[in-house]
C-alpha cells in the first residue's frame, strides 16, 4: 500500500535552516505528482511547494518563494523540502502528500498524505 | 482564488444528515476537492472532482456542486464522522488553496 514517511522536522532558530525528506513505498514513485502542506499549531491547511512527476515543473506558495526548494531523487523514492531563512510563522506540520493521478500534466488532488513532521521556529 | 467554508462549525448527532458548504470566488468548474482531518492526523481525501468517491470512502458521504458553489453531504452521521472538513480547489493549478475548516463536534 502507498505510504509516505516524513523525517527532518524539529526546533530551529529564526533565520536557520532545515531539510525536510518524504519517503515513498509502495507505488512507482517517479509517476506522480508530489506536494508539501503545511498546518500552522491549531490551524488550516496551506498548500507550500509542489513538484511534478518528472521534476521539470515546481511551484511555490508566495509566502515561501526564495526561500523553500522542493526537490526530488526518484531513483530513491525520496522527495525534499530544503527550507532556509525560517520566520516563526513558518512553524507548522509538514504534510507530503502525492497526487491522485499517474503523470498527471494538472496534479492537484491530494490522495495519500504522511504522518507530518513538525517544524518549530523560535529562538 | 478564496474558498470560504460555512459554518466555522457545526454540531450534530448520530444519525442525522449534515451539510457543508464551500464558496469559491470564481468559478471553478467541478475542480472541488473534500478532505476529512481527525485530531492529530493527517488529512483523508473523501471526494474529488466535485462529486467522485474516493474509493474506500463510506457511500454516506456525497458531494455536488459546481462553478462556485459546492456542498458535502453526510447522510446518517456516525461517530468516527466527527471530524474538521476541508475544502480545496485544484483548478488554479498549480496554486492550490483550502477553505478554513468546518468543525463537526457532537450535539
Amino acid at each position: 500500500q502507498v505510504q509516505l514517511v516524513e523525517s527532518g522536522g524539529g526546533v530551529v532558530q529564526p533565520g536557520g535552516s532545515l531539510r525536510l525528506s518524504c519517503a515513498a513505498s509502495g507505488f512507482t514513485f517517479s509517476h506522480y505528482g508530489m506536494f508539501w502542506v503545511r498546518q500552522a499549531p491549531g490551524k488550516g491547511l496551506e498548500w507550500v511547494a509542489a513538484i511534478w512527476y518528472h521534476g521539470n515543473n515546481i511551484y511555490y506558495e508566495d509566502s515561501v518563494k526564495g526561500r523553500f526548494t522542493i526537490s526530488r531523487d526518484n531513483p530513491k523514492n525520496t522527495m525534499y523540502l530544503q527550507m532556509s531563512s525560517l520566520r516563526a510563522e513558518d512553524t507548522a506540520v509538514y504534510y507530503c502528500a502525492r497526487d491522485r493521478v499517474a503523470y498527471g500534466d494538472s496534479p492537484g488532488i491530494f490522495e495519500n498524505w504522511g504522518q507530518g513532521t513538525l517544524v518549530t521556529v523560535s529562538s | 482564488i478564496q474558498m470560504t467554508q460555512s459554518p466555522s462549525s457545526l454540531s450534530a448527532s448520530v444519525g442525522d444528515r449534515v451539510t457543508f458548504t464551500c464558496r469559491a470566488s470564481q468559478s471553478i468548474d467541478s475542480y472541488l476537492n473534500w478532505y476529512q482531518q481527525k485530531p492529530g492526523k493527517a488529512p483523508k481525501l473523501l471526494i474529488y472532482d466535485a462529486s467522485s468517491l474516493q474509493t474506500g470512502v463510506p457511500s454516506r458521504f456525497s458531494g455536488s456542486g459546481s462553478g462556485t458553489d459546492f456542498t458535502l453531504t453526510i447522510s446518517g452521521l456516525q461517530p468516527e464522522d466527527f471530524a474538521t472538513y476541508y475544502c480545496q480547489q485544484s483548478y488554479s493549478t498549480p496554486w492550490y488553496t483550502f477553505g478554513q475548516g468546518t468543525k463537526l463536534e457532537s450535539k
